[in-house]
């Protein structure tokens, strides 16, 4: 089975700073990846999705993933973060026909 | 538009009582999900249903249970059984099952249920 872990349970970053929230994932067959975010008592929002092809994927709101399969990694990154990134941002995978597993997320805190 | 609605949006429970969570979808989506999510611990799975009149437990069904009677619709009832019931819980639905590139999940805005 499949499994996400993401090292960081918060990161404070101030505005206009470059960001990376990590994840690392497990499984021993093809994967397709996600992040999502979530503002305070709302859903979850799809940022990107990796499926195939590239392993650089853009995003919405300037944000962007990189796959790396030797790493088994896929690695959230904004070149500069606005106050209105705070949220918690949560990466899943989905491999073979198992379920959507996701992270325990990461709170990034941008101040300014 | 498309999407998924949730009601109630905050939910309040006495011991003892079952509640019932709306969640509906017009995004013409085979698959709905139900999680439940604590701080610090992600979301976890309650029950899933990859058609309709077909539903399976997740990694945490004890005290619940859900029913799929029509495609756009599948709620949640939160039984009396369920020792820790306080969470937010969150409705998601997928164009297909999971294995196949869509299974990009899609959220409603959650409910808070509270015991009191």
């Amino acid at each position: 089975a499949q499994s996400v872990t993401q090292l960081d349970s918060q990161v404070p970053v101030f505005e206009e700073a470059p960001v990376e929230l990590r994840c690392n994932y497990s499984s021993s067959v093809s994967v397709y990846l996600f992040w999502y975010v979530q503002y305070p008592n709302q859903g979850l929002q799809l940022l990107l999705k990796y499926l195939s092809g590239s392993t650089l994927v853009k995003g919405i709101n300037g944000f962007e993933a990189e796959f790396n399969k030797s790493q088994t990694s896929f690695h959230l990154r904004k070149p500069s973060v606005h106050i209105s990134d705070t949220a918690e941002y949560f990466c899943a995978v989905s491999a073979g026909f198992q379920k959507l597993v996701f992270g325990t997320g990461t709170r990034l805190l941008v101040s300014p | 538009d498309g999407g998924i609605t949730q009601s109630p949006k905050y939910l309040f429970r006495k011991e003892g009582q079952n509640v019932t969570l709306s969640c509906e979808q017009n995004l013409n989506h085979d698959a709905m999900y139900w999680y439940r999510q604590d701080p610090g611990q992600g979301l976890r799975l309650i029950y899933y249903s990859q058609i309709v009149n077909d539903f399976q437990k997740g990694d945490i069904a004890e005290g619940y249970s859900v029913s799929r009677e029509k495609k756009e619709s599948f709620p949640l009832t939160v039984t009396s059984a369920q020792k820790n019931p306080t969470a937010f819980y969150l409705c998601a639905s997928s164009s297909e099952g999971w294995g196949g590139p869509n299974t990009e999940a899609f959220f409603g805005q959650g409910t808070r249920l509270t015991v009191v």
